[in-house]
């Protein structure tokens, strides 16, 4: 139920496509969804955030897309540029302290 | 410029021997996190500190310790019964325990020969 599952492992896009990684969760009581990127050698870092009250989210480029019933999150890079290369991982949080992260996604958007 | 400081980036060690990561903040945040990341397997977290002199452990604990002595500092030790040491080592702080946003530190790799 602590697990949050990510797909797919690695993704190859062309400059301009869209990018496209989901997650999903168990447990019902996570209310906070993130994402985070990470260049190589580098930490991650928060890229973008959803509650559960709201089935999408947008910033320029990046949006959250939530389907509170499927238990299913994912995020969309439209537009998709090589500085996007990088890893992405997803995570969820309850009430509790720990943010639990998937697994990552590695991006390569060829130019 | 507020950010985490972690050292060495690049750290090698024989085996049987402890090592000692070093994490320093200056975000004035209360909450201090080790994580350990290895290919394919997301971010795994070590222990975590909400306050000064109080830590606990998190999912993969065993091999390592910490210490909380400074509100800026959080160092791990990679002991030598930690079984398969090499791994990214990932610093990050929160404004307090239960705090949404981490801010993490570039990483140390560290490499058992």
């Amino acid at each position: 139920q602590q697990q949050v599952k990510q797909s797919p492992q690695s993704l190859i896009v062309q400059k301009g496509g869209i990018s496209i990684i989901n997650c999903a969760y168990e447990n019902t009581a996570f209310d906070y969804f993130p994402w985070y990127q990470q260049f190589p050698g580098k930490g991650p870092a928060l890229l973008i955030a959803i509650r559960p009250d709201v089935s999408e989210k947008k910033e320029g480029r990046f949006t959250i897309s939530f389907n509170k019933s499927a238990k299913q999150f994912s995020l969309h890079i439209m537009d998709s540029q090589p500085g996007d290369s990088a890893t992405y991982f997803c995570a969820a949080k309850g009430s509790s302290y720990k943010l639990i992260f998937g697994s990552g996604t590695r991006l390569l958007v060829r130019p | 410029d507020g950010g985490i400081t972690q050292s060495p980036k690049y750290l090698f060690r024989k085996e049987g021997q402890n090592v000692t990561l070093s994490c320093e903040q200056n975000l004035n945040h209360d909450a201090m996190y080790w994580y350990r990341q290895d290919p394919g397997q997301g971010l795994r977290l070590i222990y975590y500190s909400q306050i000064v002199n109080d830590f606990q452990k998190g999912d993969i604990a065993e091999g390592y310790s910490v210490s909380r002595e400074k509100k800026e500092s959080f160092p791990l030790t990679v002991t030598s019964a930690q079984k398969n040491p090499t791994a990214f080592y990932l610093c990050a702080s929160s404004v307090a325990q239960g705090g949404n946003v981490l801010t993490f530190g570039a990483g140390s790799r560290l490499t058992v020969l």
